[in-house]
């Protein structure tokens, strides 16, 4: 199994509150995703990073913002939560090669009351 | 933009039956194409892949066919099993200007009886 590690797997918070996920590989990847999960949405980009410090918006960021200060370590942050942020969250990484296959963490399924 | 379209679920299908899970993609590129897989209370794992037209991607008795022509990338097996019943997404992958990007589909269920 790919080395990637989401951090905290389940959180419940109310509207208002900063929240952060973490996202940790000890793969070395160059990529990093974040992408949110939602019944009959599939999965839906939120930001990605190409590098450190390198980051780009996907096709849902509002509200989201990113933090690539290491290779290993990706962070999204709900600045203030909202009840349209209650969704499972998945953070995937990626070497670029192969046609870029990625390889997924756990998810953290995030409540906002 | 690009886009992937995948048949609505959920299917299901009885034990040793056929699948077919359609799969079309618009795109202005010439992408990547994959299958994942999801089982319960797990992230996305890559079932098989694609890299260019015509090429097949199979894995686990499972099997996908590039066609350029028709945009097309179905996953189909020749006989399911009970432990196949998870979520399968079909996506396609390209380089953009900031690195690679991945759409995905929506997803198709699948139970499969004993």
């Amino acid at each position: 199994d790919a080395g990637i590690t989401q951090s905290p797997r389940h959180k419940v918070t109310e509207t208002g509150t900063p929240v952060t996920l973490r996202c940790h590989q000890t793969e070395n990847h160059r990529y990093m995703y974040w992408y949110r999960q939602d019944p009959g949405h599939g999965l839906r980009l939120i930001h990605y990073s190409y590098g450190v410090k390198d980051t780009d918006k996907g096709e849902v960021s509002d509200g989201y913002s990113v933090s690539r200060s290491k290779t290993e370590d990706f962070l999204l942050t709900l600045e203030s939560a909202t009840s349209s942020q209650t969704s499972v969250y998945f953070c995937a990484i990626s070497e670029g090669q192969g046609g870029n296959i990625q390889y997924f963490g756990a998810g953290t399924r995030l409540s906002v009351l | 933009g690009d886009s992937v379209t995948q048949m609505e679920g959920p299917v299901t299908l009885s034990e040793e039956a056929f699948l077919t899970i359609n799969c079309t993609y618009t795109a202005t590129g010439y992408p990547s194409l994959f299958w994942y897989v999801q089982y319960p209370g797990e992230g996305l794992q890559l079932l098989l892949k694609a890299t260019k037209a015509d090429d097949k991607g199979s894995n686990k008795g499972f099997e996908a066919t590039y066609r350029k022509e028709t945009t097309s990338f179905h996953l189909e097996k020749g006989s399911v099993q009970v432990s196949d019943s998870a979520v399968y997404f079909c996506a396609l992958s390209e380089l953009d200007t900031g690195g690679f990007k991945t759409i995905f589909g929506a997803g198709t269920r699948l139970f499969v009886k004993a």
